[in-house]
């Protein structure tokens, strides 16, 4: 399963925009960039994917390098429940299911 | 409509006991995962179900762990016998079968092993 590479942590004021990185460099032609978060005491949570093209949702956006080595998640505008572990996993997508591979992820701490 | 629950949400057994961990997943979702995370470590995967099929059991540590899911509705995961390091939060996800499936978490159960 490809690896991704993440900083352990990351700071951001509240109602600023976060940048999250991900590198991906041994991404293949059919792996997914998923993004999962895992809020205090509950399960991982589903924040957006992409495979090439940029991806906009209402959690968050996905910019996704032209090389596809590299990849970062937009929140526009961070809150203090946005605080969490943000996992940036590869996975191919086949037969109509995935397995996750979670990394150590990214500690995004909110400060109000 | 109700997401993926895991029943129970805290178990404490002793070494040597039997624990069964339980997943109702979200109707309808043919996809069922097991994960977990032990102490200090990253979430791993442990399998895969869809329906009452395991399609991946890549993950699963030893056979002390069995995992079962008639009927295609929930499912469960046994521990027998438990040993110290089966400690840490087990997961549930599920999903559909499309051609992109977001997994839907639960809540975990911890498992603690005295």
């Amino acid at each position: 399963d490809a690896k991704t590479t993440q900083p352990n942590s990351m700071e951001s004021n509240e109602e600023e925009p976060v940048h999250l990185p991900c590198n991906h460099s041994t991404i293949s032609g059919t792996d997914y960039i998923h993004w999962y978060r895992q809020l205090p005491s509950q399960g991982p949570e589903y924040v957006i994917h992409g495979l090439t093209s940029n991806v906009n949702n209402r959690m968050a956006s996905l910019a996704i390098a032209e090389d596809r080595k590299s990849s970062t998640l937009i929140l526009h505008r961070a809150t203090l429940r946005d605080a969490a572990v943000y996992y940036c996993i590869l996975s191919s997508v086949s037969g109509g299911y995935n397995k996750l591979i979670f990394g150590a992820g990214t500690r995004l701490a909110v400060h109000p | 409509e109700a997401g993926v629950t895991q029943f129970p949400s805290h178990s404490v057994i002793e070494k040597g006991q039997t624990v069964t961990l339980r997943c109702d997943p979200i109707s309808g979702h043919d996809n069922l995962y097991w994960y977990r995370r032990v102490m200090g470590k990253e979430i791993k995967f442990l399998l895969h179900f869809v329906k009452e099929s395991k399609q991946d059991e890549s993950g699963m540590p030893n056979n002390r762990f069995l995992a079962e899911r008639t009927g295609g509705t929930y499912s469960t995961l046994k521990v027998q016998p438990a040993e110290l390091e089966d400690s840490g939060v087990y997961f549930c996800a599920s999903s559909q079968v499309v051609s992109y499936n977001e997994q839907f978490f639960g809540p975990g159960t911890r498992l603690t092993v005295l």
